[in-house]
């Protein structure tokens, strides 16, 4: 079965930039989904289509594609911003949607 | 203003049936996917299946393929996961949400609140 790979864990200091990659076969042909998930909440959209910022998301989050990688990068990373995230995609047929397996980030 | 509310959480024993819902708002009901997510104690992500209420066009994960049922009922705007035996790796957090565009490799931009099923002997 297609996966999306996600490092567990990322760790950062208030102000610096946090960059998240997932990886997957298919995300040449296929968007990626950015989810930020806070304990004891549900999934936040933070990036659509590879780069697209849903209103209401601040300018700090930006998304990334290079071949079979998308990046999540957080300028300016602030305390506020550590959570779960979670890529999203959907294999090459664009049968089945897949979650990776998610990326701690902490702020240091 | 888009809302999607869950039915409360469940305490449930081995063997049991269980039907959790997700009641729509604020948009054609009819008109977007809506999709299952389970979340497992301390884990990510998994994706279920979706429906989309229209047609009740059904697609399910390879791993939750018989496993679940999903379905929906337009006439008051709630989607439904039922499981027929629960085990107590059942045990999560699911979420419905819905698909912001017609295909379902679309985001979900809307979210459920979760229902937490907790299933034990």
């Amino acid at each position: 079965s297609y996966e999306l790979t996600q490092p567990p864990s990322v760790s950062v200091s208030p102000g610096q930039t946090a960059r998240i990659t997932c990886s997957g076969d298919a995300l040449p042909k296929q968007y990626a989904y950015w989810y930020q998930q806070k304990p004891g909440q549900a999934p936040v959209l933070v990036i659509y289509k590879d780069n697209e910022r849903p209103s209401g998301i601040p300018e700090r989050f930006s998304g990334s594609s290079s071949g079979t990688t998308v990046t999540l990068t957080i300028s300016g990373v602030q305390a506020e911003d550590e959570a779960d995230y979670y890529c999203q995609s959907a294999d090459i047929s664009g049968t089945y949607v897949v979650f990776g397996g998610g990326t701690k980030l902490t702020v240091l | 203003e888009v809302q999607l509310v869950q039915s409360g959480a469940e305490v449930k024993k081995p063997g049991e049936s269980l039907k959790i819902s997700c009641k729509s708002s604020g948009y054609s009901f009819t008109s977007y996917w809506i999709g299952w997510v389970r979340q497992m104690p301390g884990k990510g992500l998994e994706w279920m299946g979706i429906i989309y209420p229209g047609d009740s066009d059904t697609r399910y994960s390879p791993s939750f393929q018989g496993q679940v049922t999903i379905s929906a009922d337009k006439s008051i705007s709630t989607a439904y996961l039922q499981w027929n035996s629960l085990k107590a790796s059942d045990t999560a957090t699911y979420y419905c949400a819905r698909q912001s565009g017609v295909v379902i490799t679309t985001d979900f931009d809307y979210w459920g609140q979760g229902t937490l099923v907790s299933v034990s002997s």
